[in-house]
């Protein structure tokens, strides 16, 4: 299974924008670019994904480097309910499950 | 609509017991899965059912049985229950995308077992 690396944890304040890198410097040309997180006491949670370009959603927007070997996990205004640990998660296409790794925790101050 | 449904929430039992947790999806994936997150936080998976076919197996010990009665239901039954079971398990389901990639991943909200 494809590695990456994050940062233990994070701290970010209220209102303002995060980025959560994340390094995956032997990614495949298959893999997709996965981020779930889990806030306390639920399951995880889907995020965002993508291959190759950037993506949004409402939650969230992925910057993908131009050689993919890092991404970076964008949320626009943090609130204290985005307070969680994030997985960053190479999943290769065809893959039959998700392989979590330590993921980064993030918190949010007033 | 709970999509990822698991019961009991916890559970607590007695060393050498058997018990049962359930789990049910509504979202019409193919593919269901059992995660174990043990009390270090971390995330393993334990099986993975496709259509009602065992896929994964991830070397877990033969106490620990899933059962999948169709493709929107996935059991783990445990018996002879041990100290080290407990753990928080996590069912989740996925579907397949038109590229081949596995993607939606979506997971209950967990059963907290302890073993005593």
């Amino acid at each position: 299974d494809a590695k990456t690396t994050q940062p233990n944890s994070m701290e970010s304040n209220e209102e303002e924008p995060v980025h959560l890198p994340c390094n995956h410097s032997t990614i495949s040309g298959t893999d997709y670019i996965h981020w779930y997180r889990q806030l306390p006491s639920q399951g995880p949670e889907y995020v965002i994904h993508g291959l190759t370009s950037n993506v949004n959603n409402r939650m969230a927007s992925l910057a993908i480097a131009e050689d993919r070997k890092s991404s970076t996990l964008i949320l626009h205004r943090a609130t204290l309910r985005d307070a969680a640990v994030y997985y960053c998660i190479l999943n290769p296409r065809g893959a039959q499950k998700l392989v979590f790794g330590q993921g980064t925790r993030l918190t949010i101050n007033p | 609509d709970t999509a990822v449904s698991q019961t009991p929430k916890y559970l607590v039992t007695q060393m050498g017991n058997d018990k049962s947790i359930k789990c049910e999806q509504n979202l019409g994936h193919d593919t269901m899965y059992w995660y174990k997150q043990d009390s270090k936080k971390f995330l393993k998976i334990m099986f993975s059912y496709n259509n009602k076919e065992l896929i994964i197996n991830e070397t877990v010990p033969n106490r620990f049985s899933p059962k999948s009665p169709d493709k929107a239901h996935l059991n783990l039954h445990i018996n002879s229950l041990e100290l080290g079971d407990s753990a928080v398990y996590f069912c989740a389901s996925s579907h397949h995308g038109t590229g081949g990639e596995r993607y939606g991943y979506t997971f209950g909200s967990g059963t907290r077992l302890t073993v005593v």
